[in-house]
């Protein structure tokens, strides 16, 4: 089964740059959307096909895929993005699957 | 703009079988170009996919799932149903809903609240 995998945390001073990266197999050569998720909320889309910003999220937000990384990268951290955020890809053998999961904490 | 809810048992137990209902408001589920997939989430996890389905297809299920989940759409109630066989504790879950447009590559921009599902005697 394909398997995608975060760093379970990254902490950061508000005002910063956060950096979630999300790795797997030649996962350059798919299709990656990021989700972020309060506590006790269900996902919220943020990006999709590695690059596109989802409806009415702000452009602090942005994406990028290349070889065996992609990278959700938020620009001038907020209090209110302290969230939990996944990756998610389609593989053709797992159907959809999403990343472990990284825990953001401002 | 679509809305989704998840209804059914909060409590189920074990080795009986999870029915859950995603209901359908503001669209309809037999538009095309749309996939509804099922997710969900143990108590303090991450998000596993179940599997997903789309009008006029046939349904895909997460391997590890395959041999005990049904997906299916109720057109007549605007739902789309989750069916789970022979539940043990760790089943024990939030279930989400969702949908994506097929021609995004399998991106859910719409998402039920989510129910949480325990497996107990």
């Amino acid at each position: 089964s394909y398997v995608l995998t975060q760093a379970p945390s990254v902490s950061v001073a508000p005002g910063q740059t956060a950096r979630i990266t999300c790795g797997g197999n030649n996962i350059g050569s798919k299709s990656v959307h990021w989700y972020q998720q309060r506590p006790g909320q269900a996902p919220v889309p943020v990006v999709y096909e590695n690059s596109d910003r989802a409806s009415g999220i702000p452009e602090r937000f942005s994406g990028s895929n290349s070889g065996t990384t992609a990278t959700l990268t938020i620009r001038r951290v907020e209090a209110g993005d302290e969230a939990d955020y996944y990756c998610q890809v389609w593989d053709s053998s797992s159907g959809y699957v999403f990343g472990t999961g990284t825990m953001v904490t401002v | 703009q679509v809305q989704l809810q998840e209804s059914g048992p909060g409590l189920v137990k074990p080795s009986q079988t999870l029915s859950l209902a995603c209901n359908v408001s503001g669209g309809s589920v037999r538009s095309g170009g749309y996939y509804w997939g099922w997710i969900r989430q143990p108590p303090g996890k991450g998000l596993e996919s179940i599997g997903y389905t789309y009008y006029g297809g046939n349904p895909f299920y997460n391997p590890s799932l395959k041999s005990r989940t049904s997906i299916s759409f109720d057109t007549s109630k605007n739902q789309v149903s989750l069916s789970l066989t022979s539940v043990t504790a760790a089943d024990t879950a939030v279930y989400f809903c969702a949908r994506g447009p097929t021609n995004l590559g399998f991106y859910f921009d719409d998402w039920g609240q989510g129910a949480l599902v325990t497996v107990s005697s």
